[in-house]
C-alpha cells in the first residue's frame, strides 16, 4: 500500500512565524501535491511537484512556498503565517505523467494564533 | 480554480438504505476518481475510474463513468454506520495534466 506520511497531525503556531509542513512518501512516486482544506471550498491545490528540485503553482499558492530537494520528500513552508491560513494541510502523491490516483496523508491541522 | 459540482451537499440516511451520489462538470474528463475522508483523517481512495461507461465496483460501492464524460456517479448499497464520511469526487480533464479538480464532498450521515 501507498504510504503517505505528513510529520504533525496537529500544529499551533502563532501570527508572523515561519512554518514547516513535512511530507514523506515511500513509493518512489515522482508527482506531489500539497492542498488545503477549508469548509465549503473543498480542496484547493497550492503547490505541486513532478520531479525533484522541480514545482509548480497551483490555485493558491500566496504566502506558501515549497521544496523538493529528495523525491520522496516535499516541504510546504509559510513564510510568515497569518490567521487565515488555519486550515487542514494535505498532501499527496502520484505516479508518473498519466493519470494515476493521487494518495493522501492523514493531514495536519494547522491553527495559526 | 474550477471545482466539481457534487450533489447533493449532504444526506441523512437510515442504516440499510442504498446511497446515491453524483458528480457533474462543464468540461470532458478522462479519469474520474471516488475518495472517502472519515473525520481527521485523509481522503482514502475507494474507486478510479477511466473510460466512459465504465461500471466499477468496490464491495457495496459501485461508480460509473458518464458516458458524456462530464459525470460520474457513486452509490452505495445498504448503507452501514461506518459509512459515515464526507465523499469527494475527483477528475482528471482530457488533457492530460497529472493534476486533478476536486468536487466539494458529499457529508452522509447514516442513523442507525
Amino acid at each position: 500500500d501507498v504510504k503517505v506520511t505528513q510529520s504533525s497531525r496537529y500544529l499551533v503556531k502563532r501570527t508572523g512565524e515561519k512554518v514547516f509542513l513535512e511530507c514523506v512518501q515511500d513509493m518512489d512516486h515522482e508527482n506531489m501535491f500539497w492542498y488545503r482544506q477549508d469548509p465549503g471550498l473543498g480542496l484547493r491545490l497550492i503547490y505541486f511537484s513532478y520531479d525533484v528540485k522541480m514545482k509548480e503553482k497551483g490555485d493558491i499558492p500566496e504566502g506558501y512556498s515549497v521544496s523538493r530537494e529528495k523525491k520522496e520528500r516535499f516541504s510546504l513552508i509559510l513564510e510568515s503565517a497569518s490567521t487565515n491560513q488555519t486550515s487542514m494541510y494535505l498532501c499527496a502523491s502520484s505516479k508518473g505523467r498519466g493519470n494515476q490516483p493521487q494518495h493522501f496523508g492523514d493531514g495536519t491541522r494547522l491553527s495559526i494564533l | 480554480g474550477q471545482q466539481l459540482n457534487q450533489s447533493p451537499q449532504s444526506m441523512f440516511i437510515q442504516e440499510g438504505e442504498d446511497v446515491s451520489m453524483n458528480c457533474t462538470s462543464s468540461s470532458i474528463f478522462n479519469t474520474w476518481l471516488w475518495y472517502k475522508q472519515d473525520p481527521g483523517e485523509g481522503p482514502v481512495l475507494l474507486i478510479a475510474l477511466y473510460k466512459a461507461g465504465e461500471l466499477t465496483s468496490n464491495g457495496r460501492l459501485t461508480a460509473q463513468f458518464g458516458i458524456t464524460r462530464k459525470d460520474s456517479f457513486l452509490n452505495i448499497s445498504a448503507s452501514i454506520p461506518s459509512d459515515v464520511g464526507i465523499y469527494f469526487c475527483a477528475g482528471q480533464k482530457a488533457s492530460g495534466t497529472y493534476k486533478y479538480i476536486f468536487g466539494t464532498g458529499t457529508r452522509l450521515k447514516v442513523l442507525a
